[in-house]
């Protein structure tokens, strides 16, 4: 069975401070890793994806991500925070073809003035 | 107007009593999804569809129920709701074309039940 762990439950930066998220997953195989954002009262937003190729990956809002599969982690990352990105982050897994996602219990991330 | 539609988006109801939440979706897709949310434990999938005829138990299904009434609806029924159901649920949607892997959430259907 597929897992995740986000190791932090809460987070708080300064604005423009830089950002690293911690994830790790537990899969047999090499799996298919998204990083999701919640703001506050919505649904979630697709962040960014990792399915093969280059480990690390590009998403939107400035972020990316590394996949390091002898650390079994994709760490979410952005150099320099902003206000608007205080939300709650979730990393997610999916064994290849199987469209079952399973989710990390979150990271919410606060940001100071 | 949204891609995924979900209704309610507020319930209050009380013990023993029936519940539907309704998702509608005009993305096109095959896949959906209901997910619960509650905090400190993330997303638990309850139930998901790959297409009418398709209908999966996920992780917590137990006291729950689906239909796929069309590809573009997916409803969830709670059959007698108990408290430990207070939630937020999600519906979601995804294609079935290969490396996608995108999900596509509502804005969730808090639900309490008393």
């Amino acid at each position: 069975a597929q897992s995740v762990t986000q190791p932090d439950i809460h987070i708080t930066v300064s604005e423009g401070a830089s950002l690293e998220l911690r994830c790790n997953y537990s899969y047999g195989a090499t799996p298919y890793l998204f990083w999701y954002v919640q703001s506050p009262g919505q649904g979630l937003q697709l962040l960014l994806k990792y399915f093969s190729g280059d480990t690390l990956v590009q998403g939107i809002k400035g972020f990316e991500a590394e996949f390091k599969r002898s650390q079994s982690s994709f760490n979410l990352r952005k150099p320099s925070v902003h206000w608007s990105d205080a939300a709650e982050y979730f990393c997610a897994v999916e064994g290849a073809g199987s469209y079952q996602l399973t989710f990390g219990k979150g990271t919410k991330l606060s940001v100071i003035p | 107007d949204a891609d995924v539609t979900q209704t309610p988006r507020n319930r209050i109801t009380k013990t023993g009593k029936r519940i539907m939440l309704e998702c509608s979706q005009t993305k096109g897709h095959d896949r959906m999804y209901w997910y619960r949310q509650d905090p400190g434990l993330g997303l638990r999938l309850i139930y998901y569809s790959f297409d009418v005829k398709d209908i999966n138990k996920g992780e917590i299904s137990d006291g729950y129920s689906v239909s796929r009434q069309a590809q573009a609806k997916f409803s969830l029924s709670l059959e007698s709701a108990i408290p430990n159901q207070t939630a937020l649920y999600f519906c979601a949607t995804g294609g079935l074309a290969a490396n996608t892997g995108e999900l596509f959430f509502g804005e969730g259907s808090r639900l309490t039940v008393l």
